[in-house]
């Protein structure tokens, strides 16, 4: 079974600064089948990336994903008030799924 | 378009025993491998369990080995989730999902005394 690693816990940032955060496998992640989600409390997780650097629908060009293999980033080129929230990846190459344990961007 | 309805959460004593089911509509759901996604209050998500088309192949994870049992019913379009022996720790959001493009609303089981 794959393992996702993700990093730092938590991110402190303030609005307008990049993001840049970490997601890492215990074994490589077959056609980068790696998705990111955004999560804010109270609601269910939303979508971000699949395909490790897809932008679902609607989701804003300041989102980007890349990497490949066992090494994935997430990146939020410039930070809005909205984009504070909990991030999780997640690989769908093989059965069992599995989750990252998630990174928690705060306000600074 | 694609719908995932979950139903069948509630509240439930320790020990006790709850059937989710997810009902599918917009899709071809015989084609597709389907999965029960869950999120305990505060915490992460965590997969729980799925199933191949043909039920011929499930996943579980080590958390719910041997008390929860996934299963489908292709004619009637619909996912299921048998859980048994339940625990406080089972108390979550429980999602139907087929892929990451595709998630229930998900329904709550809470499990306490």
């Amino acid at each position: 079974e794959i393992v996702l690693t993700q990093s730092p816990g938590t991110l402190s940032l303030s609005p307008g600064e990049r993001a840049t955060l970490s997601c890492r496998a215990s074994q490589s992640v077959s056609s980068n089948y790696l998705a990111w989600y955004q999560q804010k409390p109270g609601q269910a997780p939303r979508l971000l990336i699949y395909g490790a650097s897809t932008r679902a629908t609607g989701i804003p060009d300041r989102f980007s994903g890349s990497g490949s293999g066992t090494d994935f980033t997430l990146t939020i080129s410039r930070l809005e008030p909205e984009d504070f929230a909990v991030y999780y990846c997640q690989q769908y190459s093989r059965s069992p799924w599995a989750f990252g344990q998630g990174t928690k961007v705060e306000i600074k | 378009e694609v719908q995932l309805v979950e139903s069948g959460g509630g509240l439930v004593q320790p020990g006790g025993s709850l059937r989710l089911s997810c009902s599918a509509s917009g899709f071809t759901f015989s084609s597709y491998t389907m999965h029960w996604v869950r999120q305990a209050p505060g915490k992460g998500l965590e997969y729980v369990s799925g199933i191949t088309t043909n039920g011929g192949s499930t996943y579980y994870a080590d958390s719910v080995k041997g008390r929860f049992t996934i299963s489908r019913d292709n004619p009637k379009n619909t996912l299921y989730l048998q859980m048994t022996s339940l625990t406080p720790e089972d108390t979550a959001v429980y999602y139907c999902v087929i892929n990451p493009s595709h998630w229930g609303q998900g329904t709550l089981v809470t499990v306490s005394s």
